[in-house]
């Protein structure tokens, strides 16, 4: 069965202190992985798909990173509206459309 | 603006009573799912339809059913409410199955008492 584990649960951040946040994963075939923005009371805003090992994605200050086992989310010199929950998922290669999602990080930056 | 639209946005049911939930699209996606999110849990797929004039069971369809009215609209139903449906309920888009990354509408809060 797919898994996805991911690290740290809460994360507190002073604003300009970079950092990472990780997301380990299990697939039978990984199709793709797949990063997510949820800020309170919305539904999760799509960043970035990742589909080999090696692959890196930017936007603005956020990079997403993939390795064989484990993907991360540097945030470089992050601002206080960088505060949100950041989703990891992932989607295996099998026939069933099925994207396994992780229980989140959540980011709060201070100012 | 365009993307997924849900409604309603809150809703209290009692036990046993029933409910249907609406999605619409406008980005001309071929393919909508219906999640759930509990705490702790992560999101659930509870059903799915890859294209119009199909649906599939997600990971936890029991106590479920849905409609895919047309490739715009797609709506979730609750035939008799029980308190584990308590949950805030998603509804999200893509171009195909499996395609990069879902638009997901702003969900729908839903306590069953």
């Amino acid at each position: 069965e797919d898994q996805v584990t991911q690290s740290p649960e809460a994360l507190r951040l002073q604003e300009g202190e970079s950092s990472s946040l990780n997301c380990s994963y299990t697939v039978s075939g990984l199709r793709g992985l797949f990063w997510y923005r949820q800020d309170p009371g919305k539904g999760p805003e799509f960043l970035f798909t990742l589909y080999s090992a090696g692959e890196e994605k930017e936007k603005e200050r956020l990079k997403a990173t993939l390795t064989k086992k484990e993907s991360f989310l540097h945030i470089t010199a992050p601002k206080p509206e960088d505060s949100a929950t950041y989703l990891c998922a992932v989607l295996n290669s099998g026939g069933y459309q099925k994207v396994t999602f992780g229980t989140g990080t959540k980011l709060q930056v201070i100012p | 603006n365009a993307g997924v639209t849900q409604t309603p946005k809150f809703q209290v049911l009692k036990t046993g009573q029933s409910m249907t939930l609406q999605c619409a699209q406008d980005m001309n996606h071929n393919s909508m799912y219906w999640y759930r999110q509990d705490p702790g849990m992560g999101l659930r797929l509870i059903y799915y339809s890859a294209s119009e004039g199909t649906t599939d069971k997600g990971e936890v369809p029991n106590g479920y059913n849905v409609s895919r009215l047309n490739k715009r609209e797609f709506s979730l139903r609750l035939e008799s409410a029980a308190p584990s449906q308590t949950s805030v309920y998603f509804c999200a888009s893509s171009e195909a199955a499996g395609a990069a990354g879902y638009t997901f509408g702003s969900g729908t809060r839903l306590t069953v008492v």
